[in-house]
């Protein structure tokens, strides 16, 4: 069965530092990826997604950014984070409804 | 851009109540998915819909797609301590979905 790692579950980083979120699957290949983000109490808001290898489209045009090194790894990052970054941020893969990763709590200070 | 909006935000029953969610998008969708996140988890895969005019049900879950595809509505029959949780449609196409704005579900004893 298909599974998705995220690491780490939660995560408190200062304002000007740097991220990176890792997201890999398990059980699947050529997935398409998913990056959300989730405010507090909101709804799911799509960052991300990939088709395959170096394949990136951006849905919102911010401080992040992803890559996809290999056809499992989905990485999101940033090189100077914001207060506004805070969020839970989920990865996905679409397979017959979407599977979510259990996702990182960001709080950015 | 495509919305897709979820009615109403929140609501409060007794358990043993039945809870109705609405959901409506500003276009024709080619198929509608459910997803539930329980509080400080992940969304979690319920069902997709793809014909129109389309009803499914799961235990005491019932599912509808209306006939245009452009709403949907997720009923719950006699609620449970366990329905508690946000409530997301989501639609679009097999790259991408649009969630919408979700439903806060408590349920009390």
């Amino acid at each position: 069965s298909q599974t998705i790692h995220q690491w780490p579950a939660t995560l408190v980083q200062p304002v000007g530092s740097p991220l990176s979120l890792e997201c890999t699957v398990e059980g699947t290949s050529n997935p398409n990826l998913y990056w959300y983000r989730q405010a507090a109490g909101r709804g799911l808001q799509l960052l991300f997604y990939s088709i395959g290898i170096g394949q990136i489209s951006s849905e919102v045009p911010q401080n992040l950014s992803a890559s996809r090194p290999q056809d499992r790894q989905f990485i999101l990052s940033s090189k100077k984070l914001l207060l506004s970054d805070s969020g839970f941020y989920l990865c996905a893969l679409n397979n017959y409804g979407y599977t979510f990763g259990s996702g990182t709590r960001l709080t950015v200070v | 851009g495509q919305q897709v909006m979820q009615i109403p935000q929140y609501q409060h029953v007794q358990e043993g109540e039945d809870f109705t969610t609405y959901c409506n998008s500003s276009t024709t969708l080619s198929n509608i998915q459910w997803y539930k996140q329980r509080p400080g988890g992940h969304p979690v895969f319920l069902i997709q819909l793809v014909k129109s005019g389309e009803v499914k049900k799961q235990k005491r879950l019932t599912f509808q797609f209306g006939e245009a595809k452009k709403n949907s509505s997720l009923h719950i029959t006699a609620t449970q301590t366990t329905d508690v949780g946000t409530y997301f449609c989501a639609g679009g196409g097999f790259q991408k979905l649009v969630f919408g704005t979700g439903t806060r579900l408590l349920v009390s004893p």
